[in-house]
């Protein structure tokens, strides 16, 4: 059974540095999996920030950014804005199967 | 650029057929380069892959709800169709079409999303 885990919430002041996580079980994340990062808030669809770990959409601010970090992905956001509060999930492929993560509730504060 | 708008009733009855259509504005579901998929997200809670087909008819599906869906393409109309059958409540959800690039293996656009209620 496929889980994709990442943390339910975080808190982070503004201008500080927060990473969020995506771990796969069984089994380490790596490029092969081609995260994906979306940012949803209230009432919006979801909005791509990252493909494939690291590479960013032209929209994507410059204070995101993706990686693995010890086998898992990661998202990264520095210099935090209060505009970043919002619900991130992360997205991983599975050989002709993609599952989205359980999502973190990123808290501005 | 392109824009992706979902239709379809906004209540199903249990045991129904659910049937949406996403229209593909300012682009073509004709593009080898992309697949078109749809996704989901019940009221409170994650999103959820249901699954994507080519502009050819080949398909993948979410395996735990391969059994229920079928994904289907009208080049012609420029659309692309969700069918998920014998639904329940647990099918009750904010559905959303969305291009995913094969080449670069991202997702985007996204339509605004469409509510679906299953009740009777």
């Amino acid at each position: 059974q496929t889980v994709v885990t990442q943390e339910p919430s975080l808190t982070v002041s503004p201008g500080g540095t927060v990473t969020l996580t995506c771990a796969s079980t069984p089994g380490a994340v790596t490029s092969g999996f081609y995260p994906n990062w979306f940012q949803q808030k209230p009432g919006q669809a979801p909005r791509a920030l990252i493909y494939s770990t690291s590479n960013t959409h032209s929209w994507t601010p410059a204070r995101f950014s993706g990686s693995l970090l010890g086998g898992k992905a990661a998202l990264t956001l520095s210099g935090v804005q209060p505009e970043d509060e919002a619900d991130y999930y992360c997205l991983l492929y599975y050989g002709g199967a993609w599952v989205f993560g359980g999502g973190t509730k990123l808290t501005v504060l | 650029q392109v824009q992706l708008q979902e239709s379809g009733p906004g209540l199903v009855k249990p045991s129904e057929t659910l049937s949406l259509t996403c229209t593909v504005s300012r682009g073509s579901v004709s593009s080898g380069s992309y697949h078109w998929s749809w996704i989901r997200q019940p009221p409170g809670k994650g999103l959820e892959w249901i699954g994507y087909i080519y502009y050819s008819g080949s398909t993948n599906y979410n395996p735990s709800l391969k059994s229920r869906v079928t994904l289907s393409v009208d080049t012609s109309k420029n659309q692309f169709s969700l069918k998920v059958n014998s639904v329940t409540a647990a099918d009750t959800a904010v559905y959303y079409c969305a291009r995913y690039s094969s080449s670069f293996n991202w997702f985007d656009p996204w339509g605004q999303g469409t509510l679906v209620i299953v009740s009777s």
